[in-house]
């Protein structure tokens, strides 16, 4: 069956310290891949996603993932958080072939302290 | 362009009542999936709606059903409501159901369903 795991559930990092939140995946083939992110009350916004071709991808608000296969990975990093990147953040897969049905996970929630 | 949009904004109900909720997808959208987000965990997809004919479901009992309309847009149809629908109601539209860029959904706010 298809999932996710996002190990960590919440994560408090210093503004301006940089951030790595994790993301694996269990999945019968090479799915696309996506990070959002949720702030309260609000819904998802698409941070970056990962179809194919180069491995380290970049998206909105100066964040990028890495797509490792070996390690069914798919991390999110920013070299330098800002406090308004607090929020939650969510990993999803999803198929390549016909349909395209989200997988999520848990989430992260990230705290940023001053 | 407007992005997804979904009414109402919260909802109260009281349990065995029946509720709508509705969504407009993104213009130029043909595809609508509806999730569920209950409180502290990750979307979970309900069903999926790709020119008016549903197109995949999760695990969700019959009572929760949907439409798509000619113009794309989607209501979820949930009956005799019990407790543990209470949860956030999620809408995304994507503009086809293969291919790498028809596979991006883009979310609305979201519903907030509460059953009492």
């Amino acid at each position: 069956a298809q999932s996710v795991t996002q190990p960590d559930i919440h994560i408090t990092v210093s503004e301006g310290a940089s951030l790595e939140l994790r993301c694996n995946y269990s999945y019968g083939a090479t799915p696309y891949l996506f990070w959002y992110v949720q702030s309260p009350g609000q819904g998802l916004q698409l941070l970056l996603k990962y179809f194919s071709g180069d491995t380290l991808v970049q998206g909105i608000k100066g964040f990028e993932a890495e797509f490792k296969r070996s390690q069914s990975s798919f991390n999110l990093r920013k070299p330098s958080v800002h406090w308004s990147d607090a929020a939650e953040y969510f990993c999803a897969v999803g198929p390549m072939e016909y349909g395209n049905k989200l997988v999520f996970g848990a989430g992260t929630i990230l705290r940023v302290k001053s | 362009e407007t992005g997804v949009t979904q009414s109402p904004t919260h909802l109260i109900k009281t349990r065995g009542q029946q509720v709508t909720l509705r969504c407009s997808s993104q213009s130029g959208h043909n595809t609508v999936s509806w999730y569920q987000q209950a409180l502290g965990q990750g979307p979970q997809f309900i069903f999926q709606y790709y020119r008016e004919e549903e197109n995949g479901r999760g695990n969700f009992p019959p009572r929760f059903s949907g439409l798509q309309f000619p113009n794309y847009s989607s209501e979820l149809n949930v009956n005799a409501l019990e407790l543990d629908d209470s949860a956030l109601y999620l809408c995304a539209s994507s503009p086809g159901t293969s291919g790498s860029h028809k596979n991006i959904q883009y979310f609305g706010a979201g519903t907030r369903l509460s059953v009492l």
